[in-house]
């Protein structure tokens, strides 16, 4: 069975700090997913990364898969209060329900 | 174009009881994924199924809990005799079709609440 391990599992910075979140996996990932869910909502994709070594941005968030395909990260940079929440990152792997780790919440206080 | 709707957001049952969750999924989106989610443990996969059929359902608890998608109306997630540690919330998910790199449209859950 896949394990999906994030770290940290808390952070509380000040707004205007640059972070970074891990994931890493037990095994090999089908395709990664990042998504962010805010308090009493669901789950937002963020964004699907699938080839080993690739980097995407999203605004202030910049997303970078290794290139053995078995860890991520997701880099914030300046944050901001909206960026308050639970940070989740997924396994879609074909025919089957995406796998997620336990995610990291993240807090920035202004 | 309405996204996935779940029903109600919050429900209170006391031990025994059961509970009835409901989710609509997209328009155009004929499958449905149940998760639960509990504090600090992340979301934890329950069923899959499509339209009036249960593909896997690898992540139910054998007893108590059930799924059903009929042709028309929504996924219903049912749990019976509810017990405390049903307490979580219950999120449901829809896509259009399955599998690798689809996304998935999460509803803004089911808080459950067992006394």
């Amino acid at each position: 069975t896949q394990l999906l391990e994030q770290s940290p599992q808390f952070l509380s910075i000040q707004e205007g700090e640059n972070l970074t979140v891990y994931c890493n996996s037990s095994s090999v990932f089908s395709s990664l997913q990042w998504y962010r869910q805010e308090p009493g909502e669901g789950p937002v994709l963020l964004v699907t990364v699938v080839t080993g070594g690739e980097v995407k941005k999203l605004k202030r968030l910049t997303f970078q898969f290794g290139d053995a395909r078995k860890d991520s990260s997701l880099h914030i940079t300046a944050a901001q209060p909206g960026d308050t929440g639970l940070y989740l990152c997924a396994d879609d792997q074909a025919g089957t329900a995406l796998i997620f780790g336990k995610g990291t919440t993240l807090s920035v206080s202004s | 174009n309405a996204g996935v709707m779940q029903n109600p957001r919050h429900l209170v049952r006391r031990r025994g009881q059961e509970a009835r969750l409901r989710c609509s999924p997209m328009k155009g989106h004929s499958h449905v994924y149940w998760y639960r989610q509990l504090p600090e443990e992340g979301l934890k996969f329950m069923v899959y199924l499509q339209k009036e059929n249960i593909i896997d359902e690898s992540g139910m608890p054998k007893e108590r809990f059930s799924a059903e998608f009929p042709k028309e109306g929504p996924s219903i997630l049912r749990i019976q005799q509810v017990v405390r540690g049903d307490s979580a919330a219950y999120f449901c998910a829809s896509s259009p079709a399955p599998g690798a790199g689809e996304k998935l449209f999460f509803g803004s859950g089911t808080q459950l609440s067992v006394l």
